[in-house]
């Protein structure tokens, strides 16, 4: 297997553009998580998955942060519109039993 | 308030030592402890998962302890390397089955040649 792949693996916009993140989970896993990770607040999550369903997505700053899972192999997280301070690295992460494998991240920065 | 909270500095071991990095959480009854290994551009690697009624577990130069009265796990890297240098994250992994993990800020570990 490949492992968690995400797209793209960095993105620079501009304030008020909006952003779509990527992330292709390991086959198999029923679990998907979003993260984000930041110098000042370390590792967060944002929301996560269970066979294609949100089931907490209270790590969502602000409204204009949304993530769908339309099918088992593919979910997205957008943001609109983007600001300067959603910049960060962005991890995608799936697991079928308690360990979480992540991705390699996407670094975005919103000028 | 709930809290997670390793060492922010770092640690700086010689080679062939013994690195001990600290991992303390308070209101919080996680039923397992993660540990996890950054290194710098990449995501986190899971290395050990401990259970609330296991006090040690190893893994070859490693060791993760468990105290759930103390609420702390202490993560040991025997005979380290410079290829051991990254940032070691905790993470707790809670009672109730979202599988859902709280992670630590990471203490950045340099081993020096």
């Amino acid at each position: 297997d490949a492992g968690v792949i995400q797209s793209p693996r960095h993105e620079v916009t501009e304030m008020g553009q909006e952003v779509t993140l990527r992330c292709k989970p390991i086959s198999g896993h029923d679990y998907l998580f979003w993260y984000r990770q930041t110098m000042m607040r370390g590792l967060e999550l944002l929301i996560y998955f269970n066979n294609n369903v949100p089931i907490d997505d209270s790590g969502m700053p602000e409204d204009r942060f949304s993530a769908k899972m339309p099918n088992a192999s593919f979910s997205t997280l957008k943001i609109q519109p983007s600001e300067p301070r959603d910049s960060a690295v962005y991890f995608c992460a799936s697991t079928g039993v308690r360990e979480q494998f992540f991705g390699p991240g996407t670094r975005l920065t919103v000028l | 308030s709930q809290k997670i909270e390793q060492n922010s500095e770092a640690l700086n071991i010689q080679e062939g030592k013994t690195a001990t990095l600290t991992c303390n959480y308070t209101n919080y009854s996680p039923a397992y402890l993660q540990w996890y290994r950054q290194d710098p551009g990449r995501g986190p690697v899971f290395l050990l998962l401990i259970r609330e009624n296991e006090k040690e577990k190893r893994k070859e130069r490693l060791k993760v302890t468990f105290d759930t009265t103390l609420k702390q796990s202490l993560f040991h890297i025997t005979a380290s390397q410079p290829a051991d240098s990254a940032t070691y994250l905790c993470a707790l992994d809670m009672k109730d089955s979202s599988y859902k993990l709280i992670f630590g800020s990471g203490t950045r570990l340099l081993v020096r040649p």
